[in-house]
């Protein structure tokens, strides 16, 4: 099946400071990829949405300018958050998909701690 | 608007016993239903999906759904549940556009 990874799968960083989530597809070309964020024992919170070569598409509350990303290939997206804070700390989590649409494969997810 | 409804935010069953775990849509289109497995810090895995076709639809780890449209319904069954199937598992569905709209998701504990 389509593999995605994610890295790091852990990162602690600390407030104020940016940290980059990288999504890869690892065996297809994703032509959408999205960004979820997980809250402890809840369930996935849709951040954005990106196409290659397009701006993301943000859900309503997501601020664009903390939350950045990036799609500039098939097989790779990006998610910068900036000037951290504590509240930012979560479960993030991407998801790829392909010629179905409606078929999203997940990665492992990326466990941020901001102190 | 459309939504996905999953009863039970906690499920316990013993080992070897009946697992049925409830999804329910609300959609003015018809949907694409799916059901994710996440285990402790870790991603979803694809149990199983539909789309068109045939309404009873088998997945991994033994792992079955039926659509029943009458009934807007796409519970989760499996026959005998193991200890590895202790997970979070997530009800979500298409309806039309580009997202995925996920339930709230069901913690499945094993009794032994």
């Amino acid at each position: 099946g389509a593999v995605v990874s994610q890295h790091p799968s852990r990162v602690i960083c600390k407030s104020g400071t940016s940290v980059k989530i990288e999504c890869r597809s690892l065996d297809f070309q994703a032509t959408t990829m999205f960004w979820y964020r997980q809250f402890p024992k809840q369930s996935l919170m849709l951040m954005a949405t990106s196409n290659e070569g397009s701006k993301a598409t943000y859900e309503q509350g997501v601020e664009k300018d903390k939350f950045l990303i990036n799609h500039a290939s098939l097989t790779l997206s990006t998610l910068t958050v900036t000037s951290a804070h504590p509240e930012d700390s979560s479960f993030y989590i991407c998801s790829a998909s392909g010629q179905n649409f409606y078929e999203q494969y997940f990665g492992p997810g990326t466990r941020l701690t901001v102190t | 608007a459309q939504s996905v409804t999953q009863l039970g935010s906690h499920v316990s069953v013993s080992e070897g016993a009946l697992v049925l775990l409830r999804c329910n849509y609300s959609s003015s289109v018809p949907p694409y239903l799916f059901w994710y497995v996440q285990y402790p810090n870790q991603g979803l895995q694809l149990l199983l999906k539909y789309t068109t076709g045939a309404t009873l639809v088998k997945g991994i780890n033994g792992f079955e759904a039926e659509f029943k449209k009458s009934e807007t319904s796409f519970h989760l069954t499996k026959p005998s549940a193991h200890m590895s199937d202790a997970a979070e598992y997530f009800c979500a569905g298409y309806f039309g556009n580009e997202k995925l709209t996920f339930g709230t998701g069901t913690r499945l504990t094993i009794i032994p």
